[in-house]
């Protein structure tokens, strides 16, 4: 069971340019999540979505766009990347929205924007 | 929402017992409280969760006094791979409002 994965695994990116980042969990689970960590600091959340068709804000959700037209697949989008964009980006998902909810995350995406 | 307070840091020696208390002053009634782990270049790992009083697994305990305003997490007997950031979480059932905040970075030294 590959569980969460992510794509890629890293990048440089020139400002401006348009780049998505793949995330697919194989556990079936309903909600999935979108996190950036900036060095040095935890988490925050960019987007999430409690269930296939349905998305939400977090905490930054400012130049990101998300869409889950599956169970499985919560790609990130970032239309016109900025230098404030680089950052590592991780992807999670759970059973459901609940806070009680386990989250696992994936390893990660190393984003650098130029 | 409710916000968590946490050491920066800590520095532990291995065979020893550390606790890592978080702050949450304004926990709601339903909001029930989670520490993850996170390693160098990995994502977080869920440890332990609880609502009140002591919660034990076999990575670790949490303790949470009957006011719920802090919690306690108690990892026994460190190891040096036990050297993570550990992040206390609290929150209702809505997603959009998890909240990891900076976690605290625990050294653990032979």
């Amino acid at each position: 069971i590959a569980g969460i994965t992510q794509a890629p695994t890293s990048q440089i990116l020139a400002a401006g340019r348009r780049m998505t980042l793949r995330c697919t969990q194989d556990m079936r689970h309903n909600a999935m999540y979108w996190y950036r960590q900036d060095l040095g600091l935890g988490l925050r959340l960019i987007h999430y979505s409690n269930t296939a068709g349905t998305t939400g804000k977090g905490e930054v959700p400012d130049g990101y766009s998300v869409s889950r037209a599956n169970t499985d697949d919560f790609p990130l989008t970032l239309a016109s990347a900025v230098p404030s964009q680089t950052s590592v980006y991780f992807c999670a998902s759970s059973d459901s929205g609940q806070n009680t909810d386990t989250q696992y995350f994936g390893p990660g995406t190393r984003l650098t924007v130029l | 929402l409710a916000k968590t307070t946490q050491p920066i840091s800590m520095d532990s020696y291995e065979g020893q017992e550390v606790n890592i208390t978080c702050s949450h002053n304004n926990i709601a009634t339903n909001d029930y409280i989670t520490w993850y782990q996170q390693f160098p270049s990995q994502g977080p790992r869920f440890i332990i969760q609880g609502y009140k009083t002591k919660v034990t697994n076999e990575v670790a305990s949490l303790f949470i006094p009957a006011d719920r305003k802090s919690s306690t997490l108690s990892l026994p007997r460190v190891s040096l791979s036990d050297t993570a950031v550990y992040y206390c979480l609290v929150g209702d059932s809505s997603a959009s409002k998890i909240i990891f905040g900076s976690g605290t970075r625990l050294s653990i030294r032979p």
